[in-house]
């Protein structure tokens, strides 16, 4: 089965540092997103991007974060400037229909610490 | 707004007993209703949805879900379950007009031998 693919598994950042977290989405989707998780709390959405723009977004995803496509395989998650609450397990996912029945496939995650 | 809770951290059960994960949501309009799967070190993997039609849906390796309109849970079962169906178990809501899944905190299952 095709797979969505995320690097790197692991990141470790000083405060105020920028990173950008990269993924490659399955080849086919046209819609992707980003999540994440707090270690012992839920799953939360972040964004999503359809058509290389911005389709709905939540309240984390303030101004510190930014996403992109810059060559039309990879989907960046890029945070300007990390605060400590930042560490958390970031999952990229693609699907080839938006909203209603469609079906999500997740990469297995990049876990960013930031100290 | 959409919202799914799942009331138990834990699932412990034996090999070869029936499996039940819980889970209840709550949306505006008719929900998209999905479960997933996450193994250790990896991504969260589709198990199976309910749009529309039967109650009662099939996913992979060997789950399913009852959907209950009334009661607004959509329980994953297993009827016999295997030591590596241990795993962390999300429920998702999506409304019809939505693009985002909402998660559950997850149910951690462990299947002892």
């Amino acid at each position: 089965e095709p797979e969505v693919t995320q690097t790197p598994s692991h990141q470790v950042t000083q405060m105020g540092q920028e990173v950008i977290l990269r993924c490659v989405p399955i080849s086919n989707h046209l819609y992707f997103y980003w999540y994440r998780q707090i270690l012992g709390q839920k799953v939360e959405f972040l964004v999503s991007f359809y058509n290389n723009e911005i389709s709905e977004k939540s309240e984390i995803f303030d101004d510190q974060f930014s996403v992109e496509r810059p060559d039309g395989s990879n989907f960046t998650l890029k945070i300007r400037s990390t605060k400590l609450e930042d560490s958390a397990m970031y999952f990229c996912a693609s699907s080839e229909e938006a909203g209603g029945d469609g079906k999500l496939f997740f990469g297995s995650g990049t876990q960013l610490s930031v100290l | 707004a959409q919202s799914v809770a799942q009331p138990e951290d834990q699932v412990n059960v034996a090999e070869g007993n029936p499996l039940t994960v819980k889970c209840t949501y709550s949306v505006s309009g008719n929900p998209y209703l999905f479960w997933y799967v996450q193994y250790p070190n990896r991504g969260l993997q589709f198990l199976l949805k309910y749009i529309t039609g039967d109650n009662l849906v099939k996913g992979s390796y060997g789950f399913e879900a009852e959907f209950n309109k009334s009661q607004t849970s959509f329980h994953l079962k297993k009827p016999s379950a295997l030591v590596s169906d241990s795993a962390l178990y999300f429920c998702a809501v999506r409304d019809i007009s939505d693009y985002k899944l909402s998660f559950g905190a997850g149910t951690t299952v462990t299947v002892r031998a």
